[in-house]
Formats: C-alpha cells, sequence, structure tokens
C-alpha cells in the first residue's frame, strides 16, 4: 500500500483567512485528485492532476502537483465557511485503487 | 441528472446477521468500486467491478465479504455473519472510464453501517 500523509490533521480558520494543506508520500503516483467531504456525503471530485509540476487553479482553490510526483498541496484563498469539510487527497497508479490520505478537516468561521 | 444512488443509508444489524448494501450508478456507467470509510480512517479500496465481472477485489476481506454487480440490477456489496469491526461507512462510487487514473469517479452518500 501506498500511504498518503495529509497534515495538518485539524485546521480551523476565520473566514477570509488563506491557508494551504499538505499531501505526501514516499511513493510516487501516476495521478492524484483532491476531494472534499461534507459530513454524512461521500467525496466530492476537486480536481485531478498528473503531470509533475503542474498547478491547476479552481476560482480560489490552487492545486499544485510536486516535481518528483510524490506530493501536492492545497491552497485556497480567502477562505469561507462554504469551504468547510473534508480535504482528502487521493493517488493512483496503474491499478484500480485510489490510495486515499485521512485527510485534512477544515473549519472556516465567519 | 441522477448521481449514484446507494441505500439503505444507514443499516443497523447484530453481530451475526447479514448486511445488503445496493448501489446503483450513474446513468451510463459501466464501473462501480466500493470503498470502506472506518472512523479515524481513510477511504479503503475493496472491490472493482464492472457488468456481471469482478475486475479487481484485492481490498476484500477473505472471508464473509461478496460483491456482485449483475447484467440488471444494483451492484450488491454482501456481508456475512456482521461483526463489530464492520461498522463504517460504505461508499460506492462508477464511473465511464476503468482504471484508478481516470478522471471521472463519482461517489454516492454511502451506506453507514451500524453493527450492534
Amino acid at each position: 500500500t501506498q500511504l498518503l500523509e495529509q497534515s495538518p490533521q485539524f485546521l480551523s480558520i476565520q473566514e477570509g483567512e488563506n491557508l494551504t494543506v499538505y499531501c505526501n508520500s514516499s511513493s510516487v503516483f501516476s495521478s492524484l485528485q483532491w476531494y472534499r467531504q461534507e459530513p454524512g456525503e461521500g467525496p466530492v471530485l476537486l480536481v485531478t492532476v498528473v503531470t509533475g509540476g503542474e498547478v491547476k487553479k479552481l476560482k480560489r482553490l490552487t492545486f499544485q502537483f510536486g516535481d518528483a510526483r510524490k506530493d501536492s498541496s492545497l491552497h485556497i484563498t480567502a477562505a469561507q465557511p462554504g469551504d468547510t469539510g473534508l480535504y482528502l487527497c487521493a493517488g493512483g497508479n496503474s491499478g484500480y485503487a485510489l490510495n486515499f490520505g485521512k485527510g485534512t478537516s477544515l473549519l472556516v468561521t465567519p | 441528472n441522477a448521481g449514484v444512488m446507494q441505500n439503505p443509508r444507514h443499516l443497523v444489524r447484530r453481530r451475526g446477521q447479514e448486511a445488503r448494501l445496493r448501489c446503483s450508478p450513474m446513468k451510463g456507467h459501466s464501473h462501480v468500486y466500493w470503498y470502506r470509510q472506518l472512523p479515524e480512517e481513510g477511504l479503503k479500496f475493496m472491490v472493482y467491478l464492472q457488468k456481471e465481472n469482478i475486475i479487481d477485489e484485492s481490498g476484500m476481506p477473505k472471508e464473509r465479504f461478496s460483491a456482485e454487480f449483475p447484467k440488471e440490477g444494483p451492484s450488491i456489496l454482501r456481508i456475512q455473519q456482521v461483526v463489530r469491526g464492520d461498522s463504517a461507512a460504505y461508499f460506492c462510487a462508477s464511473s465511464p472510464l476503468a482504471g484508478a487514473r481516470n478522471e471521472k469517479l463519482f461517489f454516492g452518500s454511502g451506506t453507514q453501517l451500524s453493527v450492534l
């Protein structure tokens, strides 16, 4: 099993602040996905990155895949209460299974 | 445009009973994945199925667990003789494509199984 470590585990910030969460592994992945999961719901795919060094933007969210394809970061600018949720990264390779990290639980308070 | 439908949302079983979890993929999707999410743990892959075929069951416990995706009807994850350690949220995901590199994996809302 290829382990993905996410940090921090918990993050509580106020509306308007910026934040970055990390996803690290000692293994190389051919692709990496970020999901957001709300309580009682399934994960919702935010983005997939496949190229080392790739940067993708989704409104206030910026995703980066490390050059060596072992790590990724998610940066949120001017966080809003609607950004609250569990952020999961998941790495894939040639097989069918995605390896998920345990997630970063984000709370944005007004 | 219905998403992935899972039922029941909540299932309570006593130790030794059977649990059946159902998953109807998105329309047009023929690839179904089951994942389990234990408290304080990440999502763990269990099994990948296509219509009438189990493609990869490397994440399934060897005993008591089985899955199917018949030609007609939903995919079923079956757990026989449940134990307390089976308590978890079970998520189904569907995709129009095969493989972990696919960029179109849609998850259902999950079934929360509680074993008393």
